[in-house]
């Protein structure tokens, strides 16, 4: 069966750099979306993005983050200039139509 | 905002017991989703529920959504340890935007 995919599974970072986590959707998707999930938290909602553009961000996306599409298979989340309080688990999801998100195994964030 | 509550918040049974996790939503569900997370892994997806009154079962487990669209329940049959994680009652929004509940942490011991 189609997986979304994620890379790398754990990133470490100082604090002030800028990271970028990369996602493959499953191949036929047309929606994408990043999560996030501080440790012991709620799963919360950053960005939504469909035919290359944000449909939809939280007040968490504010202008340190960005996503970006660069090619056909691709969908990255980029963070700027990183906190300590971006440590966390950050997921990719995608769908088709009206098709539940199918997630990655996340990519588990750790600033220094 | 929306608020998804679930109940409990862990549990533990005995391989073989069955179970019920609830979950109460502060506005009308429009669209009712249950993951399961496992440590490290990623969310996996259980069933939708749209329509009030819906029941969806896939091999032991069931999932409902009351006909007033503000609560559902997941039921596992019998359960096996690879029952065991999170269980994660999810709500669709606009953008189908996905809010989550806090998790229920099920521990199956044999």
């Amino acid at each position: 069966e189609p997986e979304v995919t994620q890379t790398p599974s754990h990133q470490v970072t100082q604090m002030g750099q800028e990271v970028i986590l990369r996602c493959v959707p499953i191949s036929n998707h047309l929606y994408f979306y990043w999560y996030r999930q501080i440790l012991g938290q709620k799963v919360e909602f950053l960005v939504s993005f469909y035919n290359n553009e944000i449909s939809e961000k939280s007040e968490i996306f504010d202008d340190q983050f960005s996503v970006e599409r660069p090619d056909g298979s691709n969908f990255t989340l980029k963070i700027r200039s990183t906190k300590l309080e971006d440590s966390a688990m950050y997921f990719c999801a995608s769908r088709r139509d009206d098709q539940p998100q199918h997630f990655g195994d996340g990519t588990r964030l750790s600033i220094l | 905002s929306q608020e998804l509550e679930q109940s409990p918040q862990s549990l533990i049974v005995q391989e073989g017991k069955n179970l019920t996790i609830n979950c109460t939503s502060s506005k009308t569900l429009y669209g009712l989703y249950w993951y399961k997370q496992k440590y490290g892994e990623g969310l996996i997806f259980l069933m939708m529920l749209q329509k009030g009154g819906e029941e969806k079962s896939h091999e032991k487990i069931t999932a409902k959504l009351d006909e007033k669209k503000q609560q559902s329940s997941l039921h596992i049959t019998a359960s096996q340890p690879s029952h065991a994680g999170i269980y994660l009652c999810v709500s669709g929004g606009s953008n189908y935007k996905l809010t989550f509940g806090k998790g229920t942490l099920l521990t199956v011991n044999p």
